[in-house]
């Protein structure tokens, strides 16, 4: 069965301090990884990684992924109290199937 | 706004009634999906359409649970004589057609049953 294996499942931090947050999973032929934002509501997509060493980034935010030793994560830098969410990794389960699995997410709390 | 949209927000019933979820996806995407998320886990995947064809279930779609989407547009999800199990946050998800395409997702609608 697909497994998708977050860590931490709790991280408190101070404004300020970079964080990386650790992604592995076990996909019968693999695709995709995706990572999304969850604070009191909707999952907001972050980004979607499917080839090895290309890190995506976004502001303070970036990506990366490793095919060979089937693990991705997610680094912030300069965290700010926003930042402050729950962390989702998913992928897209076997092959042709369009269903995502997802860890069980990473919950960061930035103080100020 | 033009986002994934869900209706109700939050929903309160007894067990033993029956519930409908709606969901009105992104209007340009193809696929919508269906996800049950309970505290401290990551979203379930439950169901998924294209247009108005139902292409995936999961093992967790019992048969107390009935999803449609008849025109391809919006769709709802139908909880049949709830089960304090069923409490959860069922969420909605669009996307366009393609390969890897990623989810967008609505606020989901919070079931509490009591």
């Amino acid at each position: 069965e697909d497994k998708v294996v977050q860590s931490p499942l709790s991280l408190v931090v101070h404004e300020g301090d970079t964080v990386t947050l650790n992604c592995s999973y076990e996909v019968t032929n693999f695709r995709s990884l995706l990572w999304y934002k969850q604070e009191k509501k909707a999952p907001t997509f972050l980004f979607m990684l499917t080839s090895s060493g290309i890190e995506k980034k976004s502001g303070r935010l970036s990506s990366i992924l490793d095919k060979k030793e089937l693990f991705s994560i997610l680094n912030i830098t300069a965290t700010q109290t926003g930042d402050s969410a729950v962390y989702l990794c998913a992928s897209f389960s076997q092959g042709g199937s369009e269903k995502l699995v997802f860890g069980k997410g990473t919950k960061l709390t930035v103080n100020p | 706004d033009t986002g994934v949209s869900q209706d109700p927000r939050h929903k309160i019933t007894k067990r033993g009634q029956n519930v409908t979820f709606r969901c009105d996806p992104i209007s340009e995407h193809n696929r919508l999906y269906w996800y049950r998320q309970t505290l401290g886990q990551g979203p379930e995947f439950l169901t998924y359409f294209q247009n108005e064809a139902q292409l995936e279930k999961s093992r967790l779609l019992s048969d107390r649970f009935s999803a449609e989407r008849p025109k391809g547009s919006f769709s709802t999800l139908e909880i049949q004589r709830t089960e304090q199990g069923d409490s959860a946050m069922y969420l909605c998800a669009s996307s366009p057609t393609g390969a890897n395409q990623p989810q967008h997702f609505g606020d989901g609608t919070r079931l509490s049953i009591l």
